[in-house]
Parts: C-alpha cells; sequence; structure tokens
C-alpha cells in the first residue's frame, strides 16, 4: 500500500514552454502533497506544500508564478513549471502522507525535466 | 525549527561488513525521524522512522536505527552490507505529524566485493 505514482517520468521540452506533472496517491488519500526538486548528487529541497482544495505555500525563495501548484481533489497534486527556462531542468519529486497517521512522506518515483 | 546533519557524503565498506550512516538533528520539539534510501534517479524509499515509540527502530532490509536523545542523533546500521545496499541515503526530520520534512544532504554508500 501507500503507492505514489508521478507522470510523466521524463520530460523534455523547449524554452518558453509550459510543463506540467502529476502527482497521485494510488491507494490512499492525502489532504497534503509536498513537491520537492533535486539537483544532480544533492538533497531534496522543498518547493511547496500542497493542501486540497486550497493554495499551495510556498518555499521562500520558490517563485509561486512560475511554479503553480493544483491540489484539486485528494488523490492529485499538480505541479505547472510555467515558461520554462534550462535552469529549471531538474528531477521534481512528490510525496504525500495519508490523511491519519503513521506520519511518514511516501515518495513517486520523480520527473525528469530538461528545457532545451 | 529542525535541521539534520549527515556526517559524511561518502561511505564505502565491504561485503558482509557493517555499516554506519551517521545523522544527527536539530529540534525544537520532540521530533519525527526518518531515513530515506534513494536509488538512481528513483523517489524515495522509507526504510524506518522514529516516531517517539521504541528507540530502537528496525526497518526494512535489514537496517535499523537508535534514537539517543541526549546526543541529539539517529545512526543507521546495518549488520552485514550487501551489493544492492549501494544507493543514497537521506536522513529526515519533521516536527509533526504531516509537517514537513527536512532533510539531510545524503550520504552516498558504495559496497566494494
Amino acid at each position: 500500500g501507500a503507492v505514489v505514482s508521478q507522470h510523466p517520468s521524463r520530460v523534455i521540452c523547449k524554452s518558453g514552454t509550459s510543463v506540467k506533472i502529476e502527482c497521485r496517491s494510488l491507494d490512499f488519500q492525502a489532504t497534503t502533497m509536498f513537491w520537492y526538486r533535486q539537483f544532480p548528487k544533492q538533497s531534496l529541497m522543498l518547493m511547496a506544500t500542497s493542501n486540497e482544495g486550497s493554495k499551495a505555500t510556498y518555499e521562500q525563495g520558490v517563485e509561486k508564478d512560475k511554479f503553480l501548484i493544483n491540489h484539486a481533489s485528494l488523490t492529485l497534486s499538480t505541479l505547472t513549471v510555467t515558461s520554462a527556462h534550462p535552469e529549471d531542468s531538474s528531477f521534481y519529486i512528490c510525496s504525500a502522507g495519508p490523511l491519519a497517521g503513521p506520519y511518514e512522506q511516501y515518495f513517486g518515483p520523480g520527473t525528469r525535466l530538461t528545457v532545451t | 525549527a529542525q535541521s539534520v546533519t549527515q556526517l559524511g557524503s561518502h561511505v564505502s565498506v565491504s561485503e558482509g561488513a557493517l555499516v554506519l550512516l551517521r545523522c544527527n538533528y536539530s529540534s525544537s520539539v520532540p521530533p519525527y525521524l526518518f531515513w530515506y534510501v534513494q536509488y538512481p534517479n528513483q523517489g524515495l524509499q522509507l526504510l524506518l522512522k522514529y516516531t517517539s515509540a521504541a528507540t530502537l527502530v528496525k526497518g526494512i532490509n535489514g537496517f535499523e536505527a537508535e534514537f539517543k536523545k541526549s546526543e541529539t542523533s539517529f545512526h543507521l546500521t546495518k549488520p552485514s552490507a550487501h551489493m544492492s545496499d549501494a544507493a543514497e541515503y537521506f536522513c529526515a526530520v519533521s516536527g509533526s505529524s504531516g509537517d514537513k520534512l527536512t532533510f539531510g544532504t545524503g550520504t552516498r554508500l558504495a559496497v566494494r566485493p
């Protein structure tokens, strides 16, 4: 149980275009989902906390108009990278926590974004 | 606020040897502590967690960790390393259920044949 999926797993796009990444909790409901960014050989950097039915909470330094987050249901959150630039190329990972404990977050397999 | 320090960005052990990955935490509230493993180009998999129950926590794949409040540590150990243990390991802390995780910088474990 506690499976989180992400789609797509890999995407290449041109500069200036927008890309949407989906994060789904497959067998549990998640009121809260988290979006992380990971640069090569580095740790995960939390970008934002996504709450179902409300606006996302962004970490300091993360542009909310560039990284649009929507959490429309208890099983789906989306991250849209708008007007992508090469420096947005990264590994994006989402996670979700069950409604009622046991505290840990379950991570998706990640999405590799390459902006050319 | 919480923070995590992982000592040693790279650890190399021989197959069959003891694995010890170090994690020290800082937290203004009783912490929840986690160890995750990441294989190349994949997401993170939970190895084990401490949530204020038993201080010695057993996880998957033979890993365990001991919460030591006096030392603010949560080191990860495995008695005998296997080649398949080679991966990146992250220690993480949160302040409460559902709270955001703060990750350490990670430790890359290499296992020599």
